[in-house]
């Protein structure tokens, strides 16, 4: 089965410390991978994607993912964390084929970025 | 610039009653979904559609029904709620050029059900 894997319900870091929110995947074929943010009470916000080329993306506030075919891996990464980027993050895939090709999503890891 | 919203924010509804949650989105997108959120189990995905009156079946859709009569309305359904469907439900589009647009969320329905 389809699966995407993220290892910790929760990272806690310092902030100005780099942070990782790790990411793992079953998935047949070459599927496209998303990270997503959610602030409390609201939606789910697109953060960045890797879909073919480099392994690192740059995405939106300042936040990187490595991507690593070998491993299956899609870490989330930002070089120094902010307070404000406490929230909760989903790693999601989306296969190359099959149901209307719709996310699959990991179970999601708070972060907790303390000052 | 609306988006994608959903209606009502919050709702508190009984064993048996039926309950739809609406979805509205403003970008004429082809794809919609609607995904449930669960502590514990992400989110996963009840049903989608492709476009106007073409539906199909998500991870968990026993209990639901939808319809999308026009491209920018995608409803949900609860036809006899039961306590198992309390959840955060979550409506979502995508374009249907590239798949590896990323999808858009509303804010979300928080549904309780007594």
């Amino acid at each position: 089965a389809q699966s995407v894997a993220q290892p910790e319900d929760q990272v806690n870091v310092a902030e100005g410390n780099p942070l990782t929110v790790k990411c793992t995947y079953s998935v047949s074929g070459n599927p496209y991978l998303f990270w997503y943010v959610q602030y409390p009470n609201r939606g789910l916000q697109f953060l960045l994607k890797y879909i073919t080329g480099d392994n690192l993306v740059k995405g939106s506030y300042g936040f990187e993912a490595e991507f690593n075919k070998s491993q299956t891996s899609f870490h989330l990464k930002k070089p120094s964390a902010l307070v404000s980027d406490s929230a909760l993050y989903f790693c999601a895939v989306r296969p190359p084929l099959g149901a209307g090709t719709a996310l699959i999503f990991g179970k999601g890891t708070t972060l907790s970025v303390s000052s | 610039d609306a988006g994608i919203t959903q209606s009502p924010r919050y709702k508190i509804t009984e064993t048996g009653r039926q309950v739809t949650l609406m979805c509205h989105q403003t970008w004429s997108h082809s794809y919609m979904f609607w995904y449930r959120q669960d502590l514990g189990h992400g989110l996963r995905l009840i049903y989608y559609s492709a476009a106007a009156d073409i539906t199909d079946k998500g991870e968990v859709p026993d209990g639901y029904v939808v319809s999308r009569s026009k491209t920018e309305n995608f409803p949900l359904t609860l036809e006899s709620a039961t306590r198992s469907q309390t959840s955060v439900y979550f409506c979502a589009s995508r374009k249907r050029e590239a798949g590896n647009q990323p999808q858009h969320f509303g804010d979300g329905t928080r549904l309780s059900i007594l």
